[in-house]
């Protein structure tokens, strides 16, 4: 399996400019996350998809933030405008379903999108 | 609010030395992760405990949770460079098993010396 995919891998932009942060769940998998990691604040639960529903979306920081899943094989999480307090590494994760889940699956995470915004 | 609390934060030990890395959480549970991360990389999965009194072993590593005291521990034995990384334990908000997100600890950062 190819796993979590991401991308873009590494991004820098401008402060003001819109940012699309793109991933691929593991085939099969019911849930996706995405996750913020700071020094500061560790990692951080941002939005959480159940078969492409938004279930929880308390821990997007504000407006300027947005998530969609159009289909069980895509996320996006858009920033606009960003902001330099933006800048982290945003991780997108998947898992199979809560009854799986129960009997021990873990939740996969991808590579991580490093957003740089100056 | 659920909150997860690991220490030490940093750590640095000789190789060959056994030690142990805590997690604490706040709100009833029964399923706690502990993972794994490299410097720049992502996120691997090294234990899921479900059950209280659970235990798992993999190489020099072995975790354990105790539901009750809501604590679970990573014991590394005989430590070796290799294992040089940052550690978090995430617990999952319900229990029951609901695929809610998991809230992270802050991560315990581990380095080994020769």
């Amino acid at each position: 399996d190819a796993g979590v995919i991401q991308s873009p891998r590494h991004e820098v932009t401008e402060m003001g400019q819109e940012v699309t942060l793109r991933c691929k769940p593991i085939s099969g998998h019911d849930y996706l996350f995405w996750y913020r990691q700071t020094m500061m604040r560790g990692l951080e639960l941002l939005i959480y998809f159940n078969n492409n529903v938004p279930i929880d979306d308390s821990g997007m920081p504000e407006d300027r933030f947005s998530a969609k899943m159009p289909n069980a094989s895509f996320s996006t999480l858009k920033i606009q405008p960003s902001e330099p307090r933006d800048s982290a590494v945003y991780f997108c994760a998947s898992s199979l379903a809560r009854v799986l889940l129960s009997s021990g699956n873990t939740i996969y995470f991808g590579e991580g999108s490093w957003l740089t915004v100056v | 609010e659920l909150k997860v609390e690991q220490n030490p934060l940093f750590l640095s030990m000789q190789e060959g030395k056994n030690y142990t890395i805590y997690c604490n959480y706040s709100t009833t549970s029964d399923r706690l992760y502990w993972y794994r991360q490299d410097p720049g990389k992502s996120l691997e999965s090294l234990f899921v405990l479900l059950s209280n009194g659970a235990v798992k072993q993999e190489g020099r590593l072995m975790a354990s949770l105790d539901t009750k005291a809501r604590l679970s521990t990573l014991h590394i034995t005989a430590a070796v460079h290799d294992l040089s990384a940052t550690y978090f334990c995430a617990v999952a908000p319900h229990s029951g098993g609901g695929a809610d997100g998991l809230t992270f600890g802050k991560g315990t950062h581990l380095i080994i010396q020769p």
